[in-house]
Formats: structure tokens, C-alpha cells, sequence
């Protein structure tokens, strides 16, 4: 089945770093990838939409300048938390789907535990 | 944007059928119903996605009523390892970021 793949799993930074988050498609090509956050015993939020050759498109409130996002390819997209703040850490998880215009629904990754400290 | 309530939380015992329902009042014509699955510090994985009636597949059941206001996710025979977060989403099919909007979510606790 369709696989996303995420990493790191997780990571743990100095507050004031950038941290770099892949999500990859690895059987099949995604146009549209997709970020969330999701903090403890709360649902997820998304952030923002990544689209394959051009800007992200991102969430209101959340800050375009602290999470950057890259989709270079239509296999990989990437979440650079840059300047990281305790307040940053959070559970990231990214999702595309195989097919546009199938039933398939959205394949997750497998998500990244961010610690900022 | 059609809003989704669930339960907080629910709990069953082993052996058991537990049936999550979803209620989704301003559900558009396009809309599909999609429900996921969520265990702790994992993303969420698809179980079932329907439109109408009644759909069924290797793990799971969704029923939809004639007017679509509401689903409901029906588990067989639950064991611990259905202890999870679900999730019913309400959107387009993939493609639509609309899709992507997550509610609070149903705490499944299987007892044994």
C-alpha cells in the first residue's frame, strides 16, 4: 500500500536552532503534501499545504517565517522549524494521498516528536 | 466546512462490537465521510471511507443514513489493540485540503 515516510522520528534541539523534517511518498508521487501539529491529548491542527513546485500554502496563524516549507519533488516535501522555541515542541505529522481521485484516503506518516530545550 | 462531533470517549470490553457515531449536520453533496485511527505518537492510518449506505471492509463497518447528517463506525469484536483515537472526517475526496480538518476525536478504551 501507499507508504509515507517521515523523519526523524523524533529529535531534540538547543532553543534558537532550525530543525529540518522530511516527509516522503515512497510509492507513488504527491502533487500535495500536507503538515500538522498536534500537542498532547489534542487533536490535529493543520498548518499548512505544501504544493510541489510552488509556495506552501499555509493556516492562519500560523507563522510562514518560522516553518518553512520546501516541495521540491514529487516525492519529498520538507518542515524547517527554524529558531526553535520551547514552545515549538509538539508532535509533527505530514500526509499526501496516492490518488486524487480515488477512495483511498490520506497516508500518514509516521510523525516527528520535536523537543525543543 | 462541515463540522464533525464524536464522543469524547468511549469503552468496551474485549470481545465486544463498539459502534462510534459521528454526527455531521452541514455535510455538502460532495462530502465523503472518512474515518482514521490514531495510537499515541503515530500518525493517524485510513480505516474506511464511504458516501452512502453501507460500507464494509476487512476491519471495519460504516453506515450512513439516507440523509447523511450522521455515520457510524462500527468495530467487530474489538480487542486491546483497538484501544485508539478515531476520527471522522468529513470532505472531498483526497485532493481537497478541505478534507483534512480534524475534529476532537473518539477515545476508544478496550477493558479486557
Amino acid at each position: 500500500g501507499a507508504v509515507v515516510s517521515q523523519h526523524p522520528s523524533r529529535v531534540i534541539c538547543k532553543s534558537g536552532t532550525s530543525v529540518k523534517i522530511e516527509c516522503r511518498s515512497l510509492d507513488f508521487q504527491a502533487t500535495t503534501m500536507f503538515w500538522y501539529r498536534q500537542f498532547p491529548k489534542q487533536s490535529l491542527m493543520l498548518m499548512a499545504t505544501s504544493n510541489e513546485g510552488s509556495k506552501a500554502t499555509y493556516e492562519q496563524g500560523v507563522e510562514k517565517d518560522k516553518f518553512l516549507i520546501n516541495h521540491a519533488s514529487l516525492t519529498l516535501s520538507t518542515l524547517t522549524v527554524t529558531s526553535a522555541h520551547p514552545e515549538d515542541s509538539s508532535f509533527y505529522i505530514c500526509s499526501a494521498s496516492p490518488s486524487q481521485w480515488g477512495n483511498y484516503g490520506y497516508t500518514f506518516g509516521s510523525g516527528t516528536r520535536l523537543t525543543v530545550v | 466546512l462541515a463540522k464533525t462531533t464524536q464522543p469524547i470517549s468511549m469503552d468496551s470490553y474485549e470481545g465486544q462490537e463498539v459502534n462510534i457515531t459521528c454526527s455531521h449536520n452541514n455535510i455538502a453533496t460532495n462530502d465523503y465521510i472518512t474515518w482514521y485511527q490514531q495510537f499515541p505518537s503515530q500518525g493517524p492510518r485510513f480505516i474506511i471511507q464511504g458516501y452512502k449506505t453501507k460500507v464494509t471492509n476487512e476491519v471495519a463497518s460504516l453506515f450512513i443514513p439516507a440523509d447523511r447528517k450522521s455515520s457510524t463506525l462500527s468495530l467487530p469484536r474489538v480487542s486491546l489493540s483497538d484501544t485508539a483515537v478515531y476520527y471522522c472526517l468529513v470532505g472531498d475526496l483526497p485532493g481537497s485540503a478541505r478534507q483534512l480538518t480534524f475534529g476532537s476525536g473518539t477515545q476508544l478504551t478496550v477493558l479486557p
